[in-house]
């Protein structure tokens, strides 16, 4: 069974930085992209960043380019989210979520199989 | 910039309805479209993948269609662990997007 489990959130100021980290099992990871996705407590989502299986391609969302940074570690299988420059608007649960194969993003989706790890950003 | 419009943002059905869920986009995004269902702290899974595509050991009452702009969900009969938030989204491309959602209660 595919698991997922995140970490790492907390409460923040503005301008801090946080690291999530998510622990992937039940399925071979360096096979599959990986992406973040954010949920505002009793609101929409809203897709944060992927990166291939091979870390060759990433891509981010326009709201959090230059500021966040995905990674993944496929001996460690898990796969990270570098947050700098914390905004209020950033305030959000974090889901990790694996997408349906290793490269393509087009036709992508993102299957959160964790409870997510809460962000608050808050002076 | 893309978006999506869910209709109805909610409902109510009985146990056994047939239940359907509209995802129009504001672009083409040539069959590009998935759906999700999630229950309260959880998060979201995939049911449906590129319009009609049912995700491995997704129930087969869960079934989805397009006809000319608009992409649908139907839930062939209605079970009570259905109830939840559903969500659209488009993958044509990387400025991913998912629709407001459609919250499905039980009558």
């Amino acid at each position: 069974e595919v698991q997922l489990v995140e970490s790492g959130g907390g409460v923040v100021q503005p301008g801090r930085s946080l690291r999530l980290s998510c622990a992937a099992s039940g399925f071979t990871f360096e096979d599959y992209a990986m992406h973040w996705v954010r949920q505002v407590p009793g609101k929409g989502l809203e897709w944060v960043a992927g990166l291939e299986w091979n870390s060759r391609r990433i891509v981010y969302a326009d709201s959090v380019k230059g500021r966040f940074t995905i990674s993944r570690d496929n001996a460690k299988n898990s796969v990270y989210l570098e947050m700098n420059g914390l905004r209020s608007e950033d305030t959000a649960l974090y889901y990790c979520a694996k997408d349906k194969d290793g490269s393509s993003f087009t036709g992508s989706y993102f299957d959160c199989r964790g409870q997510g790890t809460l962000v608050t950003v808050s002076s | 910039d893309m978006q999506l419009t869910q209709s109805p943002s909610s409902l109510s059905a009985s146990i056994g309805d047939r239940v359907t869920i509209t995802c129009r986009p504001s672009q083409s995004i040539n069959g590009y479209l998935n759906w999700y269902h999630q229950r309260p702290g959880e998060g979201p899974k995939v049911l449906i993948y590129a319009t009609n595509l049912l995700k491995s050991g997704v129930p087969s009452r869960f079934s989805g269609t397009v006809s000319g702009a608009d992409f649908s969900l139907t839930i062939a009969s209605l079970q009570p662990e259905d109830v939840g938030i559903y969500y659209c989204q488009q993958s044509y491309n990387t400025l991913y997007t998912f629709g407001q959602g459609t919250k499905l209660e039980i009558k």
